[in-house]
């Protein structure tokens, strides 16, 4: 069975700061991951995808990495903002045909202006 | 990129009351949807895989009488709560979408039963 670990759970940073969060993953068979922010009381909002095949994605101040051998990803935040305080959460598809997503537990990020 | 609406996004129901959730994908067909709780300060647990046209497959540990999966059309899910009780109020979040592009979520439904 998938288990997904997320550290810190809690993170707090000064404006300005890079930081970089840290997901965890046990079976190695991943399909893709995926990293989400959420607000408090929101849903999710996809940040990047890694598809099995790829090593990194970026998208803006925000690059993702993937280690499948040593089941590991990590997101990077350059130049954090106030803005980007929320929890994140890392999410790996599951092999085989139904893909559903097994998430981390998330680290809530405080960007602190 | 898919779009999946969530509604409501806020229900307080009575105690032995159903409630009925809906999940709508706008712009692409959905044969599978997803059904997720989240408990405060916790992460998302996967409840159920709907499949259109034929019966949900259900997580070990949730009760498929209790938490009733619809899916009779490429764009709707339901998830109803059945005869709900305080330990149901949760978070219930949909999800769906094109998996080599990434699922989307829904808002999310903030369920209480009081």
């Amino acid at each position: 069975k998938q288990e997904v670990t997320q550290i810190p759970a809690a993170l707090s940073v000064p404006e300005g700061e890079n930081l970089v969060l840290n997901c965890s993953f046990t079976d190695s068979a991943i399909y893709n991951l995926q990293w989400f922010r959420q607000d408090p009381g929101k849903g999710l909002t996809s940040l990047l995808l890694i598809q099995s095949s790829q090593r990194e994605q970026t998208s803006g101040r925000l690059n993702a990495s993937l280690d499948k051998s040593s089941g590991r990803s990590t997101l990077y935040i350059a130049a954090s903002q106030p803005g980007d305080s929320a929890t994140y959460l890392c999410a790996a598809y599951r092999s085989g045909s139904a893909r559903q997503l097994t998430f981390g537990s998330g680290t809530q990020l405080t960007v602190l202006p | 990129g898919a779009v999946v609406s969530q509604h409501p996004s806020r229900v307080i129901c009575k105690s032995g009351t159903s409630v009925k959730i809906e999940c709508r994908s706008l712009d692409f067909q959905a044969t599978t949807m997803f059904w997720y709780r989240q408990f405060p300060k916790q992460s998302l647990m996967l409840m159920a895989t709907s499949n259109e046209g034929s019966k949900a497959t259900y997580e070990q540990g949730v009760e498929k009488d209790k938490f009733l999966i619809n899916h009779a059309s490429l764009t709707l899910s339901t998830l109803t709560v059945t005869s709900a009780h305080p330990e149901d109020s949760s978070f219930y979040i949909c999800s769906g979408g094109e998996l080599d592009y990434g699922y989307t979520f829904g808002s999310g439904t903030r369920l209480t039963v009081v």
